[in-house]
């Protein structure tokens, strides 16, 4: 089955600064790679998306990259500001069939004013 | 708004006992899912369900159970709680398979 790991375990940064988070997966075929925002106390939540057919996304101060030749993902955050300090948590699956979400095992980022 | 309610914030049970928890959507999706969160082991997937009635085991499906009687509700059970079953679940669903996942807000159970 799929394996999705997750670096680093935990990350902190200055306010204003930029955050990268980076996974790999084990899977080829897998197509969809969403990542998930879990503030403390409360239940995770997705922030952004990309598919196989992408290889880049941007969302205001976040983006996704995706390279399927190295099967690697990560997620940019910019001009980072106290409200991005959380638990991420990337995830992989393939879009069919009866197919699951793999997360990896979360990176906890701090930010500091 | 997708709302998945689990109908437990906190939950504290004696090892032995039964424990049932209850995990409720309501926009019609047709999969839904356990997960346990453990500090530095992520989420990890328990059963998960595509359809009434139909079960799937995850990853770490040993000492639980899952019932799905009706589209909107999926129930973990615990046949005889243990210690090492004190952690945080949370129930998720989606519309399609292997897409994005709606949490619930999820249920910290300790067992004494």
């Amino acid at each position: 089955g799929e394996n999705v790991e997750q670096h680093p375990s935990t990350l902190s940064v200055q306010e204003g600064d930029s955050a990268v988070i980076k996974c790999t997966y084990s899977d080829s075929a897998s197509n969809y790679f969403p990542w998930y925002k879990q503030e403390l106390g409360k239940r995770p939540q997705l922030i952004i998306d990309i598919r196989s057919n992408v290889g880049e996304k941007k969302d205001q101060r976040i983006a996704v990259t995706l390279n399927k030749t190295a099967k690697h993902f990560s997620l940019h955050i910019t001009e980072t500001q106290p409200e991005d300090s959380a638990v991420y948590f990337c995830a992989a699956s393939l879009l069919s069939g009866y197919s699951t979400l793999t997360f990896g095992k979360g990176t906890m980022l701090l930010v500091s004013p | 708004d997708v709302k998945v309610t689990q109908s437990s914030r906190y939950l504290v049970k004696r090892t032995g006992e039964k424990v049932f928890l209850e995990c409720v959507q309501d926009m019609d999706h047709e999969n839904m899912f356990w997960y346990r969160q453990d500090p530095g082991l992520g989420l990890r997937l328990i059963y998960f369900s595509y359809d009434v009635k139909m079960k799937e085991k995850g990853d770490i499906p040993e000492g639980y159970s899952v019932s799905r009687e009706k589209k909107e509700r999926f129930s973990l059970i615990l046949e005889s709680a243990s210690t090492n079953q004190t952690s945080m679940y949370l129930c998720a669903s989606s519309r399609e398979a292997g897409r994005e996942a709606f949490f619930g807000q999820g249920t910290r159970l300790t067992v004494v």
